[in-house]
């Protein structure tokens, strides 16, 4: 079955230093691609998506591109903040009725 | 602009009472969904409707029962709580999307459950 795959966290990083979060994922068709955030005691909110292989995803400076040739949807920023600091979760859905969650990774932001 | 509202935001349950969680949307979204959040396991799809009057289960239906009477309403029942039912639940619901134009989930803040 279809599934998503996550580094393992805390990701730990100084404020304005490089973050990656890696997230491969298995699917049986071509699904769209998510990353969700979800800040200390709140829902999860939508950072950004892709829908078809190569479209690259982008929001308050994090980037993530399809990548079908690699099974990939990486989210990368160049400078993180303090206010970074929370748990993202990648996901894949064919339709938004279900989504699929990796186990999420936990970003902490040290100044 | 509420959104997505669940009730209560925490619950402490004895082992075999029965309790309903609430959501509420008011952004005439078709889809809601039911998901569970536990450590190291992300969240897992419990039950979802893709419009009122219809249902369907998830990755751990079990122990957990599901109505859509209206738009607006998709509550989630435990029918007799057991701990491993002990988890954070997040309501969300979304637009019909389907094939590749998938459009946003938005979810509740969630209800944080423990059964003793």
């Amino acid at each position: 079955g279809d599934s998503v795959t996550q580094m393992e966290g805390p990701v730990t990083l100084s404020e304005e230093a490089f973050l990656t979060i890696n997230c491969t994922y298995t699917a049986t068709g071509y699904p769209s691609l998510f990353w969700y955030v979800q800040y200390p005691g709140e829902g999860l909110q939508l950072l950004l998506k892709a829908t078809k292989a190569d479209d690259k995803g982008s929001n308050k400076g994090f980037e993530a591109t399809y990548r079908k040739e690699t099974t990939s949807f990486h989210l990368e920023k160049g400078s993180v903040q303090v206010s970074d600091s929370a748990v993202y979760f990648c996901a894949l859905s064919y339709n938004t009725d279900k989504l699929i969650f990796g186990t999420g990774t936990r970003l902490q932001v040290f100044p | 602009n509420a959104g997505v509202t669940q009730t209560p935001k925490f619950q402490v349950l004895k082992t075999g009472q029965s309790m309903t969680l609430q959501c509420a949307q008011d952004m005439n979204h078709e889809y809601m969904s039911w998901y569970r959040q536990d450590p190291g396991m992300g969240l897992r799809l419990i039950h979802y409707s893709v419009g009122a009057g219809i249902t369907d289960q998830g990755e751990v239906p079990n122990g957990y029962n599901v109505s859509r009477s209206t738009t607006e309403d998709f509550p989630l029942r435990l029918l007799s709580a057991a701990p491993s039912q002990t988890s954070v639940y997040f309501c969300a619901s979304s637009y019909s999307g389907t094939g590749i134009m998938n459009t946003e989930a938005f979810f509740g803040q969630g209800t944080r459950l423990t059964v003793v």
